[in-house]
């Protein structure tokens, strides 16, 4: 049982645009900027997203991310057949004094 | 350029216990904290702790206190996870990366599969 929550799956077709949820409570996502992370096939995770919706050098403009209260969500516009991946979300919890993750979302594209 | 390079594949006894290397090269090795995250196959990431190779001073998830160790070589830049009383459910890919204090991780070794069989 992941500390985060996220839907296990999301899909869309190539061109659509879908968006991925991540939600928490006010000890992580209420008071913590939020990381994502696309990890794909058999590779390790990936920086995507920080501080809610700063991308890293080399992540598209495609992708971006936002937050509300104590959620969080990662959308991607024009999907194309390389966004098949998973995708996890991550903030840092006051409580715990850690990192906690979302279980991450499968996203396929149709 | 900057990465980070993990050992190799490992299988254990239960009960035993292993260490993982993580070598980092093409950085400061003490700018940055080593973060340890494993993933079960076909699970989600979850977060063991981190390292702060400046002073060597650790943060560690509750759920792994009292089992494991995080340490650092600052001559070789290499940081180590060691993991004891291993159990079956400790059969997982374990990923350092690089970041700061939270949850941004901006480089990510390769991962090391351990396997805990009998």
């Amino acid at each position: 049982q992941s500390v985060l929550t996220q839907p296990p799956s999301a899909s869309g077709a190539p061109g659509q645009r879908v968006t991925i949820s991540c939600s928490g409570s006010s000890s992580n996502i209420g008071n913590n900027p939020v990381i994502w992370y696309q990890q794909l096939p058999g590779t390790a995770p990936k920086l995507l997203m920080y501080n809610y919706s700063q991308r890293p050098s080399g992540v598209p403009d495609r992708f971006s991310g936002s937050k509300s209260g104590t959620s969080a969500s990662l959308a991607i516009s024009g999907l194309q057949s390389e966004d098949e991946a998973d995708y996890f979300c991550a903030a840092w919890d006051d409580s715990l004094d850690g990192v906690v993750f979302g279980g991450g979302t499968k996203l396929s594209v149709l | 350029q900057v990465q980070l390079v993990q050992s190799g594949a490992e299988v254990k006894k239960p009960g035993a216990s292993v260490k993982v290397s993580c070598e980092a090269s093409g950085y400061r090795f003490t700018d940055y904290y080593i973060h340890w995250v494993r993933q079960a196959p076909g699970q989600g990431l979850e977060w063991m702790g981190f390292i702060n190779p400046s002073r060597g001073s650790t943060s560690y998830a509750q759920k792994f206190k009292g089992r494991i160790t995080m340490t650092r070589d600052t001559s070789t830049s290499t940081v180590y996870l060691e993991v004891s009383s291993l159990r079956s459910e400790d059969t997982v890919m374990y990923y350092c990366a690089r970041g700061n204090w939270g949850p941004h991780m901006d480089v990510w070794g390769k991962g090391t599969t351990v396997t805990v069989s009998s």
